[in-house]
């Protein structure tokens, strides 16, 4: 059974830090990889999407890697600003759609 | 412009009581998800749809329903809701199995 796991559980940075959020999974026979994004009390939004062929991509000041023989994929955050406060879920499709991680709960403080 | 809706975003009932959450898309995708959130918890797929081929979750309890009755809308039944089922549903959909989800702003469910 696919489990995924998220480190650290919370992170509190000043603004304009990078930062590196941790994914890691325990069944490497996946299609894809997804970060979303959660603001409290809302729903999902779709960040990055990496194929199991990939091992990384990119948008603005997002770069996600997937290395799937090891189960491991990271989320890096550039000159982070406050407008990035959220929850980040990383989840895996597999032989089941989609398993969630429980997330990082971001803040970032102006 | 809104891809995935969801109707009301706030729902409260009474213990026992039936309820319907609806979900729409403008996307035309061929596959819908229900997902249910609980505070701070990760969401855990409930069922989905692969155009008219419902595939429900082995752990996802006979209480919870679903129906599509066409491409754009697909309703999640809760028969006698408990107090265990208070929790965020978050509607997705995707193009096709594998590939980007993409989710509604969920409905906030309390029960009474």
């Amino acid at each position: 059974k696919q489990e995924v796991t998220q480190i650290p559980a919370a992170l509190s940075v000043p603004e304009g830090e990078n930062l590196v959020l941790n994914c890691s999974f325990t069944d490497s026979a996946i299609y894809n990889l997804q970060w979303f994004r959660q603001d409290p009390g809302k729903g999902l939004t779709s960040l990055l999407l990496i194929q199991s062929s990939q091992r990384e991509q990119t948008s603005g000041r997002l770069n996600a890697s997937l290395d799937k023989s090891s189960g491991r994929s990271t989320l890096y955050i550039a000159a982070s600003q406050p407008g990035d406060s959220a929850t980040y879920l990383c989840a895996v499709t597999g032989n089941t759609p989609l398993v969630f991680g429980k997330g990082t709960r971001l803040s970032v403080i102006a | 412009d809104a891809m995935v809706i969801q109707n009301p975003r706030y729902q409260v009932t009474q213990f026992g009581k039936p309820v319907t959450l609806s979900c729409s898309q403008t996307l035309n995708h061929n596959v819908m998800y229900w997902y249910q959130q609980k505070s701070s918890q990760a969401p855990k797929l409930l069922f989905h749809y692969y155009d008219k081929d419902f595939n429900n979750e082995a752990d996802t309890p006979d209480n919870f329903q679903s129906r599509r009755p066409n491409t754009s809308f697909c309703f999640l039944d809760i028969r006698s809701p408990g107090l265990g089922d208070a929790a965020m549903y978050l509607c997705a959909t995707s193009r096709n199995r594998g590939e980007t989800q993409y989710f509604g702003p969920g409905t906030r469910l309390l029960v009474l």
